[in-house]
């Protein structure tokens, strides 16, 4: 089968970083995408990664280990409006799948 | 304005009765996509299209039906709605079908079916 596995939810400070996980597996990769969700809203692409490695973008930055099947998002300099769910893709044979979320909560 | 727009973004409805949620793009995009996300579920896949007049099932598409007679419309269609699959709905589109182009979710379509 095919499945993407990511904590359900982390908790940190205003200011700290934070790091969320996601091991996948599936039929056909492609890719690991990033995608951000607040309550109400739809979600918003952050991040991609097609090759091992880590891709910068801003405060944000994401991994990806092809051998490990296993990635992870960074969130630096955490900010109040950065507490919503994060979600996992993969790019696999013209599907996009997604993990399940893990919600993130910023506290000050 | 780039964007996809889905339409309704409410809908309660009974058992049975057929409905249509609309959804437009207007960035030529080829590939568009249905979604449905339920709590812990995160979003699965629905039926997707790599472009007009062809279609493909996601993960969950029984219940469901779509059409791509245009390029930048791609309707989902419930025949007979039950409660299973009261949920929120998203339409989203892409260029290519798969690699970094990022996913444009529509704002969303919450369905209540009684």
């Amino acid at each position: 089968g095919q499945s993407l596995e990511q904590p359900s939810e982390v908790t940190a400070v205003e200011g700290a970083i934070v790091q969320i996980n996601c091991t996948y597996q599936t039929s056909g990769f492609y890719g690991l995408s990033w995608y951000q969700q607040h309550d109400g809203g739809a979600p918003t692409f952050l991040s991609y990664n097609g090759l091992d490695g880590l891709e910068e973008t801003g405060r944000f930055s994401s991994f990806l280990s092809r051998s490990d099947s296993y990635g992870y998002l960074l969130l630096q300099e955490l900010q109040m409006k950065d507490s919503a769910s994060y979600f996992c893709a993969v790019d696999s044979s013209y599907k996009l799948i997604f993990g399940s979320g893990t919600r993130l909560l910023v506290r000050p | 304005e780039a964007q996809v727009t889905q339409n309704p973004r409410y809908l309660i409805t009974v058992t049975g009765k057929k409905l249509t949620v609309t959804c437009s793009q207007n960035m030529n995009h080829e590939y568009m996509s249905w979604y449905r996300q339920d709590p812990g579920l995160g979003l699965r896949q629905i039926y997707y299209s790599m472009n007009v007049e062809v279609t493909d099932k996601g993960d969950v598409p029984e219940g469901y039906k779509v059409s791509r007679k245009e390029k930048r419309n791609f309707p989902l269609i419930l025949e007979s709605p039950s409660p299973n699959q009261t949920s929120l709905y998203f339409c989203a589109s892409r260029y290519p079908g798969q690699g970094s182009s990022p996913l444009h979710f529509g704002n969303g379509t919450r369905l209540t079916v009684t």
